[in-house]
């Protein structure tokens, strides 16, 4: 979806470095989840943001809400190759029709 | 709870033939959803139900989809006459509240020849 931008596209990231993926809205966002793929499988939820501000962890991935950019960021730290799949954001933005609108996702790659 | 179960896993199937795909959700939540998944389209949202009554079905690509939730456990799309640009992954996934976590099930990967 146009009204949810996703970036990178793609990224290969080596072992043990930090990455940062963002999801970008072109409305308000009322709020933001992430999820993750495996090639073949269902999405893994892995958090839900609400808040300007808001801050979740889980493990080494960190996510963040900017209300004010219209933004969220996924930060993985120490990446493993337990990392890797494709990250999609979902969101509730304006004028949705109550839907979440979908990012087309991120494919992460983790070289050994 | 098992999770989301959906089938098939994989169907192929020939341009013409109907295709049901099924969809058992997480006992206790009151909203199903059925999505499709393309490498051109990415996710796509094609109709959600609230306590077994479709709610908003505008994804819902055109007549030859329809969606069906007879009871709280049970849930199928269904096309007729199927397409070769039918071809996706099609995920169900439910949740307890709309807002809420929406747990997917693995998705059936369609294929029309």
């Amino acid at each position: 979806s146009q009204e949810l931008e996703q970036s990178p596209q793609s990224l290969i990231v080596q072992e043990g470095k930090n990455l940062t993926i963002n999801c970008t809205s072109s409305k308000t966002l009322y709020g933001l989840y992430w999820y993750k793929q495996k090639y073949g499988e269902g999405l893994i939820f892995l958090m839900m943001l609400q808040k300007g501000g808001e801050e979740k962890s889980h493990e080494k991935i960190t996510a963040k809400l900017d209300e004010k950019k219209q933004q969220s960021s996924l930060h993985i730290t120490a990446s493993q190759p337990s990392h890797a799949g494709i990250y999609l954001c979902g969101a509730d933005i304006a004028d949705s029709n109550y839907q979440l609108i979908w990012g087309a996702g991120t494919k992460l790659i983790i070289k050994p | 709870d098992a999770g989301v179960i959906q089938s098939p896993r994989h169907e192929v199937t020939e341009m013409g033939q109907e295709v049901t795909l099924r969809c058992k959700p997480i006992s206790g939540h009151d909203y199903l959803f059925w999505y499709r998944q393309t490498m051109m389209r990415g996710l796509e949202l094609l109709i959600y139900f609230n306590n077994n009554v479709p709610i908003d079905d505008s994804g819902m690509p055109e007549d030859r989809f329809s969606a069906k939730m007879p009871n709280a456990s049970f849930s199928t799309l269904k096309i007729q006459p199927s397409e070769p640009r039918d071809s996706a992954v099609y995920f169900c996934a439910s949740s307890f509240e709309f807002y809420n976590e929406q747990f997917f099930g693995p998705g059936t990967r369609l294929t029309v020849l």
